[in-house]
């Protein structure tokens, strides 16, 4: 299957610093990257959706000015956790889609941050 | 909300043995995904049933679908312990929307 990577694999910053994780799709296109959150021994939550070139759509709940998404490219999304708290800790997984009609959702391996 | 719920939430299992999940949505989708996630770590997919088919199997996997009763379910035959994770359904709604909504997992532990 298709390869999704995700940098860093785990971060831990400062209340009140900014993180950036950025997720790339290694070996397809993809048109539209989705980023979850997970909290421990929960289900995976939907942040957003991001299309390339285009303004990412957010989850009712998630603010858009706190929790940036970037997809500049085919091959890239970022997420930026903006003033990050200690409740924002969490596992934070992206994935990458190609265009329609491929409907397979590739993940990538997560990031795990920690605001201390 | 999330639309898909599993059951069991937890299941352990000796070595050998056959583990099924189940898992109930609310809306009519388009295609039901089961995932596998080991602890910490991202989603493996595993298997892709659409709403028009019953039934798929992939190696020891066997997942069932019952559009009437919004349920599916998952079948690992001759489980090992490198089973042991934690699963997934997700549904699709279809149409533009591809969004995946997960249910809360199941965790399944073999006992070697």
């Amino acid at each position: 299957g298709a390869v999704v990577s995700q940098h860093p694999s785990w971060v831990i910053c400062k209340s009140g610093t900014s993180v950036k994780i950025e997720c790339r799709s290694l070996d397809f296109q993809a048109t539209t990257m989705f980023w979850y959150r997970q909290f421990p021994k929960q289900s995976l939550m939907l942040m957003a959706t991001s299309n390339e070139g285009s303004k990412a759509t957010y989850e009712q709940g998630v603010e858009k000015d706190k929790f940036l998404i970037n997809h500049a490219s085919l091959t890239l999304s970022t997420l930026t956790v903006t003033s990050a708290h200690p409740e924002d800790s969490s596992f934070y997984i992206c994935s990458a889609k190609g265009a329609f009609p491929y409907n397979e959702q590739f993940f990538g391996p997560g990031t795990r941050l920690t605001v201390l | 909300s999330q639309q898909g719920e599993e059951d069991p939430q937890a299941l352990s299992i000796q070595e050998g043995e056959n583990a099924t999940m189940n898992c109930s949505y609310k809306t009519s989708i388009n295609n039901l995904q089961w995932y596998r996630q080991n602890s910490g770590r991202g989603l493996v997919h595993l298997i892709l049933i659409r709403s028009n088919e019953r039934e798929k199997h992939s190696g020891r996997l066997r997942v069932t679908l019952d559009t009437s009763k919004k349920s599916s379910s998952l079948l690992i035959t001759a489980s090992r312990a490198a089973d042991t994770a934690s699963y997934f359904c997700a549904t699709v709604l279809g149409g533009a929307n591809s969004k995946l909504t997960f249910g809360k997992g199941i965790t399944l532990s073999v006992r070697p």
